[in-house]
């Protein structure tokens, strides 16, 4: 596509609920990378995919988080029993190689 | 934990204004410093990658410099205008693959 599409754009979830959200990079980015803004923090990396390598999960700030990407194309980023620390804006990105960013409009999560 | 620090927080200016902004960042295992303005309710829009100590960049008003010696980028602005009110951030690229953001500058341009 022309940019970086996530879907939804907005999501309320109760507390202990699991929610998926989902990035569709440009095509032929090999590389997506996923980010967050909490409130009054900066950009949190996330995990990054590259190609067929195993994808860098250094950022995931616990075992509730999980990431994948299908095909090299389409990423899940799905969050297991969530918990009110886990709202924000999850950002995701795709470049290629690593070039400069490209990001799609983000999901706001909410967790009441 | 790679530090990558920015200044002001925020910063109100007058239309017309010229106005800068830092970024410091580990002067080791540098590869490439991002710079990106993210407005209110769109996506982050990158605005230059530097990847050379002393390089320069300039797009339309805006510009930045780098020295990866001492660590430190800065963006400037030459006379702002309320389309320019937006959240600037600085990424660092090390030797892994991913950037590493600072906080941001949240700058607001009134009339």
């Amino acid at each position: 596509g022309a940019g970086v599409s996530q879907s939804p754009s907005n999501k309320v979830t109760e507390k202990g609920k699991d929610v998926e959200l989902r990035c569709d990079p440009i095509s032929g980015h090999t590389a997506l990378y996923w980010y967050r803004q909490s409130l009054g923090q900066g950009l949190e990396f996330l995990i990054y995919f590259q190609g067929n390598s195993a994808p860098d999960k250094s950022g995931l700030p616990s075992d509730r988080f999980s990431a994948e990407r299908t095909g090299g194309s389409v990423s899940t980023l799905t969050i297991q029993r969530t918990q009110q620390e886990d709202s924000a804006v999850y950002l995701c990105a795709s470049s290629l190689r690593t070039d400069r960013y490209t990001f799609g409009s983000g999901t706001r999560l909410t967790v009441v | 934990i790679l530090n990558v620090e920015q200044s002001p927080q925020s910063l109100h200016v007058q239309e017309g204004d010229s106005t800068n902004f830092t970024c410091s960042f580990p002067s080791s295992n540098f590869y490439a410093l991002h710079w990106y303005r993210w407005e209110t309710a769109k996506s982050p829009e990158a605005l230059f990658v530097m990847t050379l100590n002393g390089d320069e960049k300039k797009k339309g008003r805006i510009s930045a410099t780098l020295n990866t010696k001492e660590g430190y980028s800065y963006l400037y602005i030459k006379g702002s205008q309320p389309e320019d009110s937006a959240t600037y951030l600085c990424a660092f690229r090390g030797t892994a693959s991913k950037l590493t953001f600072g906080t941001g500058t949240r700058l607001q341009v009134t009339l």
